[in-house]
């Protein structure tokens, strides 16, 4: 079984603290993302990496950064966290074989006062 | 950029109805996904379709990809407590979905007892 793991289920930051989200995936894919996702707006995509040292923005990488130094882990930083930031935070991981399906961790729930 | 519309947002129907979400790109998408989150969970994939006019069965879940490739649908019969949950429909930014996923803001489908 994929398994995709985040560092917290919930977080608590002050604005303009620096915050990092981790994420781990043990089946060696190649391609991994980060989502967030609010009500009403759905899940929309800040970053993703097909290789280790390689980024790419998404639709939203504003206020975002990316760290992808193992293939296993992908880590989002938010260099100085907004209230705007408050989310669910998802990783995600790609089967590219086969279903090409994105596997999701738990998620985070970011709060930013 | 890639838009993918999604409707209903919320459904409420009695258990043992049926529930229908549609999905709408306004781009031909190479592939699209549905993924199902139940609350307080994050996105599992359900089912990928590739080819134009595609059906596909899962139990009493049936996914169609309409002729044109911009369209699709997921139709449950006979609703279960189980389905609870927010459906979304996801298609490739790029490159098959390597490149991310452009989500659906999701049909929200709450089942009355």
């Amino acid at each position: 079984d994929v398994k995709v793991t985040q560092s917290s289920r919930y977080l608590v930051k002050r604005t303009g603290e620096k915050v990092f989200l981790e994420c781990v995936q043990d089946m060696d894919h190649e391609n991994m993302f980060w989502y967030r996702q609010d009500p009403g707006l759905g899940l929309r995509l800040i970053y993703f990496s097909y290789d280790v040292k390689m980024k790419e923005k998404g639709d939203i990488p504003e206020g975002y950064s990316v760290s992808r130094e193992k293939k296993e882990r992908f880590s989002l930083i938010l260099e100085s966290a907004s209230t705007n930031q408050t989310s669910m935070y998802l990783c995600a991981s790609l089967e590219r074989q086969g279903s090409w399906e994105q596997y999701f961790g738990p998620g985070t729930r970011l709060t930013v006062t | 950029g890639q838009q993918v519309m999604q409707i209903p947002q919320y459904q409420h129907v009695q258990e043992g109805e049926d529930f229908t979400t549609y999905c709408n790109s306004s781009t031909t998408l190479s592939n699209i996904q549905w993924y199902k989150q139940r609350p307080g969970g994050h996105p599992v994939f359900l089912i990928q379709l590739v080819k134009s006019g595609e059906v596909k069965k899962q139990k009493r879940l049936t996914f169609q990809f309409g002729e044109a490739k911009k369209n699709s649908s997921l139709h449950i019969t006979a609703t279960q407590t189980t389905d609870v949950g927010t459906y979304f429909c996801a298609g490739p930014d790029s490159g098959g979905g390597a490149d991310g996923l452009t989500f659906g803001k999701g049909t929200h489908l709450i089942i009355q007892p």
